[in-house]
């Protein structure tokens, strides 16, 4: 089993959809969780951090739910600007590990 | 100034020659990372420097010798490649302060390898 393991897709949604990636992690003592968007040829960025509490950034949410080890991304009212690779990043030991990405394509 | 700077942007190297790769933060991060990226593929961690010392070495082939001569600076020297060592090479800082900010990746924008 993967360390972390993201949803497949790809996702092709329609502007002004919401979409929602889940990501799961196998390492119960995993200590930070986050969210990075890679563009295709660019390097990975920071989207946000991902808390117990819940994270809100605009019309990016996400939530960390550390009994059943997974981690969730929304995205509301989808943008073309939105399309990107979405790289789910669990951080233990000193090391962040990555998920192997969802893509997500929105269409006109 | 938010930047990490890697240079060259681009580098084709035939099996015998040997280059190096190079990165640079000013942003006072005390963790640097390089990163291997193949196309479709997520980042595989290579290697960790934390306050300038090695502290994660991914089972790495020597032919990749990694070298932190300052808090700003990461090297990655290239000696003896293989064509399957063809990929983007990312680096990344740090903060390394307390907490889980401290451990956000900031990557600088690759260098893209081709070994003939």
């Amino acid at each position: 089993r993967k360390e972390v393991e993201q949803d497949p897709g790809p996702f092709n949604v329609p502007e002004g959809a919401t979409v929602a990636f889940n990501c799961t992690y196998s390492n119960s003592a995993s200590q930070s969780f986050f969210w990075y968007r890679q563009d295709c040829r660019k390097e990975p960025k920071l989207l946000m951090s991902v808390y117990s509490s819940g994270n809100e950034d605009g019309r990016f949410t996400a939530q960390l739910n550390r009994a059943s080890q997974y981690i969730s991304l929304l995205i509301r009212d989808s943008k073309l600007s939105d399309s990107a690779t979405y790289l789910c990043v669990v951080r233990g030991a000193g090391k962040s590990t990555f998920g192997d990405g969802t893509t997500l394509t929105v269409k006109p | 100034d938010t930047e990490v700077t890697q240079t060259p942007k681009h580098l084709v190297m035939g099996m015998t020659n040997k280059k190096s790769l190079k990165c640079e933060q000013h942003m006072g991060h005390r963790a640097m990372y390089w990163y291997k990226q193949k196309a479709k593929k997520p980042p595989e961690l290579m290697f960790v420097y934390s306050y300038e010392k090695l502290s994660i070495n991914e089972s790495v082939p020597s032919r990749f010798s990694p070298e932190c001569p300052n808090s700003s600076l990461l090297n990655l020297h290239l000696h003896a490649l293989q064509p399957e060592d063809s990929a983007l090479y990312l680096c990344a800082s740090s903060p390394r302060t307390g907490g889980r900010d401290g451990e956000k990746l900031f990557f600088g924008s690759g260098t893209q390898l081709s070994v003939l």
